[in-house]
């Protein structure tokens, strides 16, 4: 079993809607969680990130984590054609916030998106 | 926000040369700095871990002597990829890290290595 699952699309969607996009993790290690986009031959763009249990909100995009499942989701409201990129979702234990550094990232395979007009 | 900056974007080489990347974060100091490869609709594979002065930690099955990493400053990282052959051919990724946690894991925009 991988540590992370995330289904790999691709996901189709009209203009307009609201996207959901999903993974799972087994490591209860995990703490630190972030969903990065990343267009074709591009580096991956950070979006969000979170600590904790519950939801996060940036413009279109909300973070949510429920840590009792090992669940964490992104949805984007109002989709554009602009946002249709492959979603990661990435996690890592406690940062070593004092020292700097940092632990590796766990990636899930991405998810394909395409919002179409 | 973060920046890195990475350079070639985009390189074709003859078999058996070398090959090498820079990573610079631009507005910050990556304490750690990480390298990926990525094959086409596939996710990242974590090669290696640097951190400043340091020297970098293998990922179990990456040949620490043909990917030749160097993290000599706070600022700047890189990548070499020895007497390189077509089967090296991929897109690799830097990432670094700094002291704010609010810039999270910045990536650079990776380089396209096409080895013939």
């Amino acid at each position: 079993q991988k540590e992370v699952e995330q289904d790999p699309g691709p996901l189709s969607v009209p203009e307009g809607a609201i996207v959901s996009l999903n993974c799972t993790y087994s490591n209860s290690a995990f703490q630190y969680f972030m969903w990065y986009r990343q267009y074709s031959r591009k580096g991956p763009e950070l979006l969000m990130y979170t600590y904790s249990s519950g939801n996060k909100e940036d413009g279109r995009f909300t973070a949510q984590v429920d840590k009792s499942s090992k669940y964490i989701s992104l949805f984007i409201r109002d989709s554009q054609p602009s946002d249709s990129a492959t979603y990661l979702c990435a996690m890592s234990p406690i940062v070593l916030i004092l020292t700097g550094g940092g632990n590796k990232l766990t990636f899930g395979t991405g998810t394909q998106l395409k919002v179409e007009l | 926000g973060a920046v890195v900056s990475q350079h070639p974007s985009w390189v074709i080489c003859k078999s058996g040369t070398s090959v090498k990347i820079e990573c610079r974060s631009l507005d910050f100091q990556a304490t750690t700095m990480f390298w990926y490869r990525q094959f086409p609709k596939q996710s990242l594979m974590l090669m290696a871990t640097s951190n400043e002065g340091s020297k970098a930690t293998y990922e179990q099955g990456v040949e620490k002597d043909k990917f030749l990493i160097n993290h000599a400053s706070l600022t700047l990282s890189t990548l070499t990829v020895t007497s390189a052959h077509p089967e090296d051919s991929s897109f690799y990724i830097c990432s670094a890290r700094g002291r704010r946690v609010d810039y999270g894991y910045t990536f650079g925009s990776g380089t396209r290595l096409t080895v013939v």
